[in-house]
């Protein structure tokens, strides 16, 4: 079945200093792929998708590019903020409409 | 617009009593998602629901079971609570279609004690 596997985390970070996070997925068809990010005590928001091969999503200064040929939808931000601290999540909506998460990276900044 | 509401917020239940979910999706869309946040961090796939036909179901024991509703609101049911159950569940609905994304809820907190 579909599977989406990202790097654990914590990933700790500085401020100013540049994120990714690695996102690999196993699917059928053509899936679509997303990054939702969140933040503590909140709930889960949509950050970005990308719905075919070689799209870039983007938002807020975060990027991931769908990459078909080694199935992977890393997420990158040039310059991360303390405001950047929450958790994380890769997600791929196969062509049944089945939406998938990966278990999530807790990605800390600090000042 | 207004998002996806789910209710009660706060659940308090004991061992081996019933609890019972609500979510109410955003107007127009027909796909209803249930996952489990334990422990803060990953989510477990419980249900999806679309068209009022459930189509999925993740690795829950049968009494993890719900139902959508003709206006596509939906109810997650758990029977005969155990301590495990306490988490975070939570809703997220969608058009249908895989291009898009899903809206997430705020979660039911629900504590069996």
């Amino acid at each position: 079945g579909d599977s989406v596997t990202q790097m654990e985390g914590p990933v700790t970070l500085s401020e100013e200093a540049f994120l990714t996070i690695n996102c690999t997925y196993t699917a059928t068809g053509y899936p679509s792929l997303f990054w939702y990010v969140q933040y503590p005590g909140e709930g889960l928001q949509l950050l970005l998708k990308a719905t075919k091969a070689d799209d870039k999503g983007s938002n807020k200064g975060f990027e991931a590019t769908y990459r078909k040929e080694t199935t992977s939808f890393h997420l990158e931000k040039g310059s991360v903020q303390v405001s950047d601290s929450a958790v994380y999540f890769c997600a791929l909506r196969g062509s049944w409409g089945k939406l998938q998460f990966g278990a999530g990276t807790q990605v800390v900044v600090t000042p | 617009e207004a998002g996806v509401t789910q209710s009660p917020t706060h659940l308090i239940k004991t061992r081996g009593q019933q609890a019972t979910l609500r979510c109410s999706p955003i107007s127009g869309h027909t796909s209803v998602y249930w996952y489990q946040q334990a422990l803060g961090l990953g989510l477990q796939f419980l249900l999806w629901y679309d068209e009022g036909e459930e189509r999925n179901r993740g690795n829950f024991p049968p009494r993890f079971s719900g139902r959508q509703f003709p206006n596509y609101s939906s109810e997650l049911n758990v029977n005969a609570l155990e301590l495990e159950d306490s988490a975070l569940y939570l809703c997220a609905s969608s058009w249908a279609g895989n291009s898009y994304g899903a809206f997430f809820g705020q979660g039911t907190r629900l504590t069996v004690v």
